[in-house]
C-alpha cells in the first residue's frame, strides 16, 4: 500500500492566488513527522515545511502553511500568493519514528504551474 | 555552510558498463541516504547509513547495486552493470538531529544517469 499519495499529477494557479497541494499518509505509527519539498526544474530538493504527529497547531513558514488534519491522515499544503517562481514539482513526505531507519518515505509529487 | 555535494551532475553510459556517483554530505551529518529518482516520480531510498553502517538497504538491488561509506563522511554509489532501467536521478542526502527542523533531510543537486 502506497504511504504518501499525492492525487493532482499537475495543477495551474493564477500568480497571486492561493493554491492547496494534497496529500494523504497511511501510517500506525503514533510518532510521525510530515515534510513538503520543492524540486525546480534544476534538480534539487528544497525543504519547506515541517509537521509533527503531536504539533498542536498547523505549521506555517512564510506563504506555506500545512492543513495538517490528523484523524483524516491529510497534510495538504498551502501557498498564499502564489509567484512564478512557484512553478515546480512539489513532494509531501514522511518519516515514521518508530522505524530504525527514520529514513524520508516520498509521494509521486505534482507539478504546479503559475500562470502569469 | 557547504551544502551536499555531489559528481558526476551528468553521466552517460551504455547498458552492461558499469558507474560511480560520489556524495559529499554536510559536514558534521551523521545519516547519508541514497535515493533514486525516476523521472516523473518521487524519489526512492536505495541505502541509509548512520556513520560508516548501514541502517537500511532493503529496496537497493544489490546484484547489481552497491554503496559503502568507508570512514563515515562520503560516500560511493556504484550500478555495475547497468541496466536501461536504471536511468535515473541519485540524489544523495543527509541529516542530522540537530538540525533546525527534527530530521530534515539537505539534498544535494543530484546526478543524473542516462543508460543508453
Amino acid at each position: 500500500a502506497q504511504k504518501i499519495t499525492q492525487t493532482q499529477p499537475g495543477m495551474f494557479v493564477q500568480e497571486k492566488e492561493a493554491v492547496t497541494l494534497d496529500c494523504t499518509y497511511d501510517t500506525s505509527d503514533p510518532s510521525y513527522g510530515l515534510f513538503w519539498y520543492k524540486q525546480p526544474s534544476s534538480g534539487e530538493m528544497i525543504f519547506l515545511i515541517y509537521q509533527g504527529s503531536y504539533d498542536q497547531q498547523n505549521a506555517t513558514e512564510g506563504r506555506y502553511s500545512l492543513n495538517f488534519q490528523k484523524a483524516r491522515k491529510s497534510a495538504n499544503l498551502v501557498i498564499s500568493a502564489s509567484q512564478l517562481g512557484d512553478s515546480a514539482m512539489y513532494f509531501c513526505a514522511m518519516r515514521e519514528w518508530s522505524n530504525a531507519g527514520n529514513m524520508l518515505t516520498f509521494g509521486g509529487g505534482t507539478r504546479l504551474m503559475v500562470k502569469p | 555552510e557547504a551544502g551536499v555535494a555531489q559528481s558526476p551532475r551528468y553521466k552517460i553510459i551504455e547498458k552492461r558498463q558499469s558507474v560511480a556517483f560520489w556524495c559529499n554530505p554536510i559536514s558534521g551529518h551523521a545519516t547519508l541516504y541514497w535515493y533514486q529518482q525516476i523521472l516523473g516520480q518521487g524519489p526512492k531510498l536505495l541505502i541509509q547509513f548512520q556513520n560508516n553502517g548501514v541502517v537500511d538497504d532493503s529496496q537497493l538491488p544489490k546484484d547489481r547495486f552497491s554503496a559503502e561509506r568507508l570512514k563515515g563522511v562520503d560516500s560511493t554509489l556504484k550500478i555495475q552493470p547497468a541496466k536501461l532501467e536504471d536511468s535515473a536521478v541519485y540524489l544523495c542526502a543527509s541529516s542530522s538531529r540537530l538540525g533546525s527542523k527534527v530530521g530534515e533531510l539537505f539534498f544535494g543537486e543530484g546526478s543524473r544517469l542516462t543508460v543508453l
